[in-house]
C-alpha cells in the first residue's frame, strides 16, 4: 500500500515563531509533492508543489524535499493565527493526477 | 477567473438510493479528480477523467462510477447508497501539463 504520512497533531507554536510541518512517503516512484491547507468545514487549497531536491520558497511558505530520504516538509515563517488549519500533504506519480493524501497536520497559532 | 463549482453543495440521501454530483472545472481545464474526504480516511482517490476518459481509479467499489462531458464538466454517481458513504466529496481540476489541482467546496452527502 503506498503512503503518505504525516503527524496528526495538533502541532501548536506561538504567533511569530516557524511551524515545521512533515511529511514522509513510501513511494519511491513518486514525482511531485503538495501542500494543501485545509480550514474546517472548508475545501483543501494548494499553497505549495516541488518536484525537485531542495527548497522552493513562496512568501512566508518554504517546501523541502529530499527525495533519498522520502522526506518532504513546509516551513511556514512568522506564524499568524490565521494560519490555524489543517495541513494536508499529497504525493503523485508522474504524468498523474492520482494523488496520495496524508491524513494531515492539524496547526494551531498562538496568538 | 471562476473557480471549480460543485453542485449541490449539500445531500441527504436514504440507505438504497442513488446520488449524481456534479463538478465544473476551472475554464480551460480538462482534467477532472474526485476525491471521498472521511473522518477516518482522510482523502481518497476515486478517479480521474481526461477528454472524456478514465484514466485512473482508485480502490472503491463499482457502486462509485463517474462520467466527463465533451465541455470538460464531470459527473460522479453513486448507487444503492450506504451510511459509509456518506462523505465530503471533493473534485480538483486541473491544467493539462501542469501538475497541480484545484479544489471545489466539496458536496457534502449524508447518508440516513
Amino acid at each position: 500500500q503506498k503512503e503518505v504520512e504525516q503527524n496528526s497533531g495538533p502541532l501548536s507554536v506561538p504567533e511569530g515563531a516557524i511551524a515545521s510541518l512533515n511529511c514522509t512517503y513510501s513511494d519511491r516512484g513518486s514525482q511531485s509533492f503538495f501542500w494543501y491547507r485545509q480550514y474546517s468545514g472548508k475545501s483543501p487549497e494548494l499553497i505549495m508543489f516541488i518536484y525537485s531536491n531542495g527548497d522552493k520558497e513562496d512568501g512566508r511558505f518554504t517546501a523541502q524535499l529530499n527525495k533519498a530520504s522520502q522526506y518532504v516538509s513546509l516551513l511556514i515563517r512568522d506564524s499568524q493565527p490565521s494560519d490555524s488549519a489543517t495541513y494536508l500533504c499529497a504525493a503523485s506519480t508522474s504524468g498523474t493526477y492520482k494523488y496520495i493524501f496524508g491524513t494531515g497536520t492539524r496547526l494551531k497559532v498562538l496568538a | 477567473k471562476a473557480g471549480v463549482t460543485q453542485t449541490p453543495r449539500y445531500l441527504i440521501k436514504t440507505r438504497g438510493q442513488q446520488v449524481t454530483l456534479s463538478c465544473s472545472p476551472i475554464s480551460g481545464h480538462r482534467s477532472v479528480s474526485w476525491y471521498q474526504q472521511t473522518p477516518g480516511q482522510g482523502l481518497q482517490f476515486l478517479f480521474e477523467y481526461f477528454s472524456e476518459t478514465q484514466r485512473n481509479k482508485g480502490n472503491f467499489p463499482g457502486r462509485f462510477s463517474g462520467r466527463q462531458f465533451s465541455n470538460s464538466r464531470s459527473e460522479m454517481n453513486v448507487s444503492t447508497l450506504e451510511l459509509g458513504d456518506s462523505a465530503l466529496y471533493l473534485c480538483a481540476s486541473s491544467r493539462a501539463g501542469y501538475t497541480e489541482a484545484f479544489f471545489g467546496q466539496g458536496t457534502r452527502l449524508t447518508v440516513v
